[in-house]
């Protein structure tokens, strides 16, 4: 159990365009996701936190124009970044939390994007 | 500072030996304690957690966790090959009603045949 899928799992994409990565659990309810980025060989860095039906709450540093969270259900989180740059490109993961649970978070298998 | 501070590594370990990794973290109001295995290009996968001071055992993994000296240990017996990996130690603080966590830089593990 506890699922979390992400798709696409990696994206090539031309500059200036826009992308969006899904995030769903699969066999529970995920009142809160989080999401991540990491650079090669850095730790994962906290995005936002969103949590469902509310907007995202974003770390410090984090334009929330340019990363767009939208988190619909409770078993989808979308994140949508704009006008892509080859800074960006980078391993994104999705986190979620089953509802009611306050200690674990399951992992996506990430994305991995490449902005050209 | 860093608010969670590990070894980079790698830490080179013989195949059946111990590997000890430690973390420290910053902020005294941290409340559970993380440790994920991250292979390349891969998410983390949880090894377990600890929000109590003392050890806490499962399988061949050991976490040790001291709040007074804000350090967080993982002890794993009997390396595997397997077992190379990122080790990342995670702190969750309760600063908000969901719970933030914050990650170590992680530490390499080699395990050598």
């Amino acid at each position: 159990g506890a699922v979390v899928s992400q798709h696409p799992s990696w994206v090539i994409c031309k500059s200036g365009t826009s992308v969006k990565i899904e995030c769903r659990s699969l066999d529970f309810q995920a009142t809160t996701m989080f999401w991540y980025r990491q650079f090669p060989k850095q730790s994962l860095m906290l995005m936002a936190t969103s949590n469902e039906g509310s907007k995202a709450t974003y770390e410090q540093g984090v334009e929330k124009d340019k990363f767009l969270i939208n988190h619909a259900s409770l078993t989808l989180s979308t994140l949508t970044v704009t006008s892509a740059h080859p800074e960006d490109s980078s391993f994104y993961i999705c986190s979620a939390r089953e509802q009611g649970q306050i200690y674990e978070q399951y992992f996506g298998p990430g994305t991995r994007l490449t902005v050209t | 500072q860093k608010e969670v501070e590990q070894n980079s590594g790698p830490l080179s370990v013989p195949e059946g030996a111990i590997a000890s990794l430690n973390c420290t973290y910053s902020d005294r109001g941290s409340q559970s304690f993380f440790w994920y295995r991250q292979y390349s290009g891969k998410s983390p996968e949880l090894i377990m957690f600890i929000y109590s001071n003392g050890d806490k055992e499962d399988g061949r993994f050991t976490a040790q966790l001291n709040k007074a000296s804000q350090y967080v240990s993982l002890l794993i017996r009997d390396s595997q090959p397997s077992d190379s990996a990122t080790y990342l130690c995670a702190v969750k603080t309760w600063t908000d009603s969901w719970g933030k966590f914050q990650f170590g830089a992680g530490t390499q593990v080699v395990v050598t045949p």
